[in-house]
């Protein structure tokens, strides 16, 4: 079942611009992962941020956690057009290793 | 991290024959997982496999429909028996724990 939620479905930027996707899930959480998937390939893993943590950068990326909104943001900054792919949160909870993902987001880029 | 190989990337099945997907890791890992993805939507969590033992499903999923091996700790496979149009799906396998690694993906088409 999906845990996460995200929102928007899809987002349409320039490039230059930032791109801010969000996630909602229902239970508590062991941590919150994002994930990247191009043109429906493999997923890449992108930042991991912990139930304890608040806020965790990665380059250009930059991902907060509200535990008590049970919700993540996710911000790409000066956006490329190569950063156009779908974008996914996934959560695990409990003593699981198991992945709950979220609906996730399509993120177009334009030149 | 670890390096996943999975084959076939893609493949096209008459529908009621069935498909193997291997997925070969580099390296020994405690955790395999199989996950599917449907067209436009996001991972759902097949099964967990399990060295040595019987791989665990997740609701909606049976050992019947998806037979799992897992004879060793870098090696698995998944089988999608008496295909349908509606087995049309990535599937993908991610092993664990540590930093998750997914392999390409299989595009499967049942016509």
């Amino acid at each position: 079942s999906q845990q996460g939620e995200e929102d928007p479905q899809a987002l349409s930027i320039q490039e230059g611009e930032n791109a801010t996707m969000n996630c909602s899930y229902k239970t508590s959480i062991n941590n919150l992962q994002w994930y990247r998937q191009n043109s429906g390939r493999g997923l890449v893993h992108l930042i991991l941020i912990r139930s304890n943590e608040r806020e965790k950068h990665s380059g250009r990326l930059r991902v907060t956690l509200d535990t008590s909104k049970k919700s993540s943001s996710l911000l790409i900054t000066a956006s490329r057009a190569a950063d156009t792919a779908s974008y996914f949160c996934a959560t695990t909870s409990g003593g699981s290793e198991k992945l709950v993902f979220g609906k996730g987001t399509k993120l177009t880029v334009n030149p | 991290s670890a390096v996943i190989s999975q084959k076939p990337s893609r493949d096209i099945c008459q529908r009621g024959t069935s498909l193997t997907i291997q997925c070969q890791v580099d390296s020994q890992v405690t955790m395999m997982f199989w996950y599917r993805q449907q067209p436009g939507q996001s991972l759902t969590l097949i099964a967990t496999a399990n060295q040595g033992s019987e791989a665990t499903y997740e609701s909606g999923f049976v050992i019947d429909k998806f037979p799992i091996s897992r004879p060793n700790l870098t090696f698995s496979t998944l089988t999608v028996s008496n295909m349908s149009p509606e087995d049309s799906s990535i599937y993908l396998c991610s092993v664990a724990p540590g930093s998750r690694v997914f392999g390409s993906g299989t595009r499967l088409t049942v016509v």
